[in-house]
């Protein structure tokens, strides 16, 4: 069964410190991953994706995530947070061959000024 | 430039009671998807439609009904709500394309807030 984690129920980080997002994933054959952000109050809004090629993905909003098939992770990052970036994350893994997404629990980040 | 559009927004509803989300979207897609979020829960697939006429049940079905009479509209139904129903409830859709010009992207509505009391 396909499964997606995200370890942090919460990470803080300071305006201008880097940051980071955990994601594992555990699915059969290659999959499709991704990062969405859910501001309060509004629906999920898509960040970036891995489907093939090179392992560093980047995307909107200065974030970017690196694909680690040994580890099957896919943390997303940002060498700069803002305090705008404060919302909910979700990573989301697609297996190959499937138009459904499974999404992790969601990790809250919170950007103090 | 409307994109996944979910009516209402906000909605109280009694135990028994029963009522529809509404869904549409203007992209085309044939993709369309009825998600649940729970704090802490992540988003949980309910049904999902790969085109007009076709739908499938996700994770968490039951005391859900969907249909898909057109390509732009994909409503839910509660028949008999019950108090475990109090979510948030969010719509999506996917072009549905595969091949390397594919998106792969779904595309939110900003979500309905369900209390049933």
């Amino acid at each position: 069964a396909q499964s997606v984690a995200q370890p942090e129920d919460q990470v803080n980080v300071a305006e201008g410190n880097p940051l980071t997002v955990k994601c594992t994933y555990s699915v059969s054959g290659n999959p499709y991953l991704f990062w969405y952000v859910q501001y309060p109050n509004r629906g999920l809004q898509f960040l970036l994706k891995y489907i093939t090629g090179d392992n560093l993905v980047k995307g909107s909003y200065g974030f970017e995530a690196e694909f680690n098939k040994s580890q099957t992770s896919f943390h997303l990052k940002k060498p700069s947070a803002l305090v705008s970036d404060s919302a909910l994350y979700f990573c989301a893994v697609r297996p190959t061959g499937f138009q459904k997404l499974v999404f992790g629990t969601g990790t809250r980040l919170l950007v103090s000024p | 430039n409307a994109g996944v559009t979910q009516t209402p927004k906000f909605r109280i509803l009694k135990i028994g009671q029963s009522m529809t989300l509404q869904c549409t979207q203007d992209m085309n897609h044939n993709y369309m998807y009825w998600y649940r979020q729970d704090p802490g829960m992540g988003l949980k697939l309910i049904y999902y439609s790969v085109g007009a006429g076709i739908t499938d049940k996700g994770e968490v079905p039951n005391g859900y009904n969907v249909s898909r009479s057109t390509t732009e509209d994909f409503p839910l139904r509660l028949e008999l709500a019950a108090p475990s129903q109090t979510s948030v409830y969010f719509c999506a859709s996917n072009e549905g394309k595969g091949g390397v010009l594919a998106k792969n992207i779904q595309y939110f509505g900003a979500g309905t807030r369900l209390s049933v009391l």
